[in-house]
């Protein structure tokens, strides 16, 4: 069975901080892929990154960093230099294969304060 | 970019009654689709899987005859929710997927209000 945990419930930052979001997984598949997800007050989630398994290397999109290691079953993300746009609730998730059911973790309530 | 909508955005209905919920992949032919449910402050938990043509696939613990779920064409599932109770009230969000070696693509979600 897949398990994603995200034990942090809440974190409040002020603007300008850097925040990591941690994200572990369990799965007995040997090829898997990951998820970020933001979901603003909207509902509507809002894709932000898919990595697959054999690819290690982490990725940086302007704020945003993910960091994937695979023998400690984590997939953290970073926001750099937070701003108050970047509130919402995030959620990692894992599936099988890229386009399969996902599995989320409980999320992180990410709040910037001005 | 791969859209998927979701119809209607939000209702309100009364105990006892029916709803559909549908779920429409707008310019791409999604051979499976997958219906979600949030409730608040909760995490996404997957009900069911549903492949165009074939039956559903409900995930343990789903009453598979209160959510009726059906994948009539490449690019529309309905989800009904039948006999709502308040108990029901929840964020109902529905992803596509036009399978191997696409991706996956979510409805902006329909929430649900039982009175």
């Amino acid at each position: 069975a897949q398990k994603v945990t995200q034990a942090q419930t809440e974190i409040s930052v002020v603007e300008k901080e850097d925040v990591t979001l941690d994200c572990v997984y369990e799965t007995r598949d040997t090829t898997y892929y990951l998820f970020w997800y933001k979901q603003p007050p909207s509902g509507e989630l809002v894709f932000l990154i898919r990595r697959n398994s054999f690819d290690e290397q982490n990725e940086i999109s302007g704020r945003y960093s993910w960091n994937f290691q695979k023998s400690t079953s984590s997939f953290n993300f970073t926001i750099t230099a937070s701003q108050v746009v970047d509130s919402a609730v995030y959620f990692c998730a894992l599936s099988a294969t890229s386009y399969g059911k996902l599995t989320f973790g409980q999320g992180t309530i990410l709040t910037v304060h001005p | 970019g791969a859209v998927v909508s979701q119809h209607p955005s939000w209702v309100i209905c009364k105990s006892g009654t029916s709803v559909k919920i549908e779920c429409r992949s707008l310019d791409f032919q999604a051979t499976t689709m997958f219906w979600y449910r949030q409730f608040p402050k909760q995490s996404l938990m997957l009900m069911a899987t549903s492949n165009e043509g074939s039956k559903a696939t409900y995930e343990q613990g789903v009453e598979k005859d209160k959510f009726l779920i059906n994948h009539a064409s490449l690019t529309l599932s309905t989800l009904t929710v039948t006999s709502a109770h308040p108990e029901d009230s929840s964020f109902y969000i529905c992803s596509a997927s036009p399978g191997s070696g696409g991706e996956q693509y979510f409805g902006p979600g329909t929430r649900l209000t039982v009175t």
